[in-house]
């Protein structure tokens, strides 16, 4: 079994919806994180969690929330989905200092037409 | 503006030789660095990092060399194996996150 399990991994929706894409861990990591991948361009961070308590804003947050339900659940929600936000959606976790290698799900392929 | 560049979209290299893929940062707070490697429908995985303390890395076929006069890093894989062909990332830490590139699709020829 994966330890870092994205769903949906595919998703196809409207403008205007919104839409939640769950993570879940089972590698007990305090830290997760939610980058989305464009074409050409490297992985950019959208939010991150330290602890349950602990939830920060990443480089390109606008247009998206997030909630840690467990040390082990962190979702990102869509509020209304706009076609600019068609990209490559991964969830990591990681333990300790940030230069600890992070650990990715699959990615959620979104596309909003 | 972006802060960690890899400016080879893709490299061809045959089968048993060196492969070599580079990574050019701007921003001097940079104290840590690390290479991820992508297959496709999968996420990243970690491969081999290096502190700014050091000049070079090795894990096995795996090195990394760190120029912080020149900002500049590479990734040498020696020898190449069909199993390397995919996307390799570097990404760059100033303390509190990555700053990734954008990726280099490295193709092994038989």
């Amino acid at each position: 079994d994966a330890d870092v399990t994205q769903t949906p991994r595919n998703r196809i929706t409207k403008t205007g919806k919104r839409i939640m894409l769950e993570c879940s861990q089972t590698k007990g990591h305090d830290r997760m994180y939610w980058y989305r991948q464009d074409p050409g361009l490297g992985l950019r961070l959208i939010y991150y969690s330290f602890d349950v308590k602990d939830i920060n804003k990443g480089e390109i947050s606008d247009g998206y929330s997030v909630s840690r339900q467990a040390q082990a659940k962190f979702s990102l929600s869509l509020e209304s989905a706009i076609p600019n936000q068609t990209a490559l959606y991964f969830c990591a976790t990681s333990e300790g200092q940030v230069n600890q290698p992070q650990h990715f799900g699959d990615g959620t392929r979104l596309s909003i037409l | 503006d972006q802060q960690v560049k890899q400016n080879s979209p893709s490299l061809s290299v045959q089968e048993g030789r060196i492969s070599i893929l580079n990574c050019d940062y701007t921003n001097s707070m940079f104290d840590y660095f690390l290479w991820y490697k992508k297959y496709p429908a999968e996420g990243p995985t970690f491969l081999i990092s290096i502190s700014s303390i050091k000049d070079k890395n090795e894990d096995g076929r795996f090195t990394v060399f760190l120029n912080k006069s020149a900002k500049h890093l590479s990734l040498h894989i020696v020898p190449s194996q069909p199993g390397d062909s995919a996307v390799y990332f570097c990404a760059a830490s100033p303390g509190y996150q990555l700053i990734w590139g954008a990726g280099t699709k490295l193709i092994i020829k038989p």
